[in-house]
């Protein structure tokens, strides 16, 4: 079974500054793991996924996340927050086997950007 | 390219009436479907998946059912709302293990 952890319901930054938001994941196989975007009122959109490979995977939108096996995390960031970024992010594991792609998610972090 | 339509998108309707919402998937064949509802403070919850037509797996026990009666569509239905299925409903399709998803249903029973 797997479990997604996001540590801050709420985030709140300065347009300019970092954005850091926070995942840990639980897996008893390999995870893919992924990172979504939800404006309100709208669906989710893919914003970077991690299978397999390189561990630090860019996005759209100049986000970036890395994936951290023995810190089991998978946490968001982004150099400079702009006031577009406002909005609630969810990270979310799949695992192998007969999952058949259903995704487990967390339970979402809202960024609120400030100018 | 592929393409995920959701209808309506708004839906207000009193207890006890049905539902029917509607997804669609275009430019792809044999995708795995899905219906999520995201209620107020409840985060995403799964509630149907698909792997084939007329293949529904129920993730949760509750008032609604789901069908797919085509390769490309899939339908979440109702026989008598209730208030606690007021939320937004989301379909996504998946190759691979990514999933896509559509731009909901804002669904408000009152």
């Amino acid at each position: 079974a797997q479990s997604v952890t996001q540590l801050g319901s709420h985030v709140s930054v300065s347009e300019g500054a970092l954005v850091l938001l926070r995942c840990n994941y639980s897996s008893s196989v390999p995870p893919y793991l992924f990172w979504y975007v939800q404006y309100p009122n709208q669906g989710l959109q893919l914003l970077l996924k991690y299978t397999t490979g390189a561990t630090l995977v860019k996005g759209i939108n100049g986000f970036e996340a890395e994936f951290k096996k023995s810190e089991t995390s998978f946490h968001l960031t982004k150099p400079s927050a702009h006031m577009s970024d406002a909005a609630e992010y969810f990270c979310a594991v799949v695992g192998g086997g007969t999952s058949y792609g259903k995704l487990t998610f967390g339970q979402g972090t809202i960024l609120t950007v400030h100018p | 390219s592929q393409t995920i339509h959701q209808w309506p998108a708004t839906l207000v309707q009193p207890v006890g009436s049905p539902l029917s919402l509607e997804c669609t998937v275009e430019g792809t064949s044999n995708p795995n479907l899905y219906w999520y509802r995201q209620a107020a403070g409840r985060g995403l919850q799964l509630l149907f998946y698909s792997v084939g037509i007329g293949q529904i797996s129920s993730e949760v026990p509750q008032n609604l059912s789901a069908s797919r009666p085509q390769d490309r569509q899939f339908i979440l239905s109702s026989k008598k709302l209730l208030l606690s299925d007021s939320g937004f409903y989301l379909c996504a399709w998946s190759v691979q293990d990514t999933q896509y998803f559509g731009p909901g249903t804002r669904l408000t029973v009152l």
